[in-house]
């Protein structure tokens, strides 16, 4: 079964902090890995869109790396924000249907000052 | 630019009871989808649409229908409301299928009880 797994379920760092975030998924075939960031209350926001051929894309100060070979990748954020405090959500597709999205169940952030 | 609209924001149903949540989007994009997020869960597909008069059920159809008469709107109806519709409810849009973002809105809270 296609299933994309995240750790750790929840993270407290403190502000100016780097973090890690990880993403481990069983999807096959593969075809792309998003991140998004979710804020309470509101909608996922696109971060990064990674396709095979890619092992590192950033976004600011937001940078997701793949490994294809074994199925996983991380989100990196550097010097860390109080606005980063939200949800992490890692999505894998199986080919380059939006209807086949496999979502995790994301990261919760919380940045503390 | 409004993106993609959701309204209601909250909403509190009494089982058996029915009600339609509206999507819109202003980006003149052919897919549209629903989800629904539960808590500890990615999000899970309800319907999506691939242009207007096209729709097609997703992973979790049941107790929902939709329609898109313009490629604007994209409401999702729930007939006979069941506690376990107790969910949020998110619509999200992309202009195509491949590696493109996709753009949700900012979501529906809808408890039956």
């Amino acid at each position: 079964k296609n299933q994309v797994e995240q750790s750790p379920q929840s993270l407290i760092i403190l502000e100016g902090k780097n973090c890690t975030l990880q993403c481990n998924y069983t999807v096959s075939p593969f075809s792309n890995l998003r991140w998004y960031k979710q804020d309470t209350g509101r909608g996922p926001v696109s971060l990064t869109i990674m396709t095979f051929s890619e092992n590192t894309k950033s976004n600011g100060r937001y940078t997701a790396t793949l490994d294809a070979d074994t199925k996983q990748s991380s989100l990196h954020i550097t010097a860390s924000q109080l606005s980063d405090s939200a949800s992490y959500i890692c999505v894998v597709s199986p080919d380059n249907y939006g209807q086949n999205f496999v979502f995790g169940p994301g990261t919760r952030l919380s940045v503390l000052p | 630019n409004a993106g993609v609209t959701q309204t209601p924001k909250f909403r509190i149903l009494k089982i058996g009871q029915s009600m339609t949540l509206q999507c819109a989007q202003d980006m003149n994009h052919n897919y549209m989808y629903w989800y629904r997020q539960d808590p500890g869960m990615g999000l899970k597909l309800i319907y999506y649409s691939v242009g207007a008069g096209i729709t097609d059920k997703g992973e979790v159809p049941n107790g929902y229908n939709v329609s898109r008469s313009t490629t604007e709107d994209f409401p999702l109806r729930l007939e006979l409301a069941a506690p376990s519709q107790t969910s949020v409810y998110f619509c999200a849009s992309s202009y195509s299928r491949t590696n493109e973002k996709l753009f949700f809105g900012s979501g529906t809270q809808l408890s039956v009880l």
